[in-house]
């Protein structure tokens, strides 16, 4: 069955630095992959997402993902991170020829520190 | 271009009773999809809805069900409600036309179960 596993439940990281947000999926086929951030009281909101060809993907907000068939991964990251972007992040995968149907990761929980 | 809306916001029903959920998409989808999302069980898809068919459905129980418009708005319907329904529901649209198309996700209604 396919699934998505976020390892890290929350993490903290302080304004301007780095940040990588780990995904993980199982999935038989190429999967379409996506990424969303959710704030408090919001709905989700799509970051970026990969169905096929290059395998580095840009989104929105200074966000990047890659995509690494052998490791079954498709993180994300952001070279400096602002105190806007705490919020909860989702991996998700799209199972092929299931329609609009999302399988989601359990969440990432993002802090940033002053 | 309108986002995608839910109605109420915010509910509060007791244990036994029925609630109906409204979603509005965006203008020219006609795919919406139902999600709930919970502290435990994190972001789980309910059912989606293409051109007034049930697409797809998750792995809820029989008092979870849906319809969806002629105007692709689409209405889901919790019968009696148990203390474990309380969540947060989301609904996301879509063209609904490809696996790989964006759905924009509405800020979801929050239903209490007392």
């Amino acid at each position: 069955a396919q699934s998505v596993t976020q390892p890290d439940i929350h993490i903290t990281v302080s304004e301007g630095a780095s940040l990588e947000l780990r995904c993980n999926y199982s999935y038989g086929a190429t999967p379409y992959l996506f990424w969303y951030v959710q704030s408090p009281g919001q709905g989700l909101q799509l970051l970026l997402k990969y169905f096929s060809g290059d395998t580095l993907v840009q989104g929105i907000k200074g966000f990047e993902a890659e995509f690494k068939r052998s490791q079954s991964s498709f993180n994300l990251r952001k070279p400096s991170v602002h105190w806007s972007d705490a919020a909860e992040y989702f991996c998700a995968v799209a199972p092929y020829n299931q329609g609009g149907k999302l399988i989601f990761g359990q969440g990432t929980e993002l802090s940033v520190k002053p | 271009k309108a986002g995608v809306t839910q109605t109420p916001r915010y509910l509060i029903k007791t244990r036994g009773q029925q609630v109906t959920l409204s979603c509005s998409p965006i203008s020219g989808h006609r795919s919406v999809s139902w999600y709930q999302q919970t502290p435990g069980q994190g972001l789980q898809f309910l059912f989606e809805y293409f051109s007034e068919t049930q697409r797809n459905k998750g792995n809820f129980p029989g008092r979870f069900s849906g319809r969806q418009f002629s105007n692709s708005r689409s209405e889901m319907n919790v019968s009696t409600l148990e203390l474990g329904d309380s969540a947060l529901y989301l609904c996301a649209s879509s063209s609904g036309q490809d696996p790989t198309d964006t759905q924009y996700f509405g800020p979801g209604t929050r239903l209490t179960v007392l």
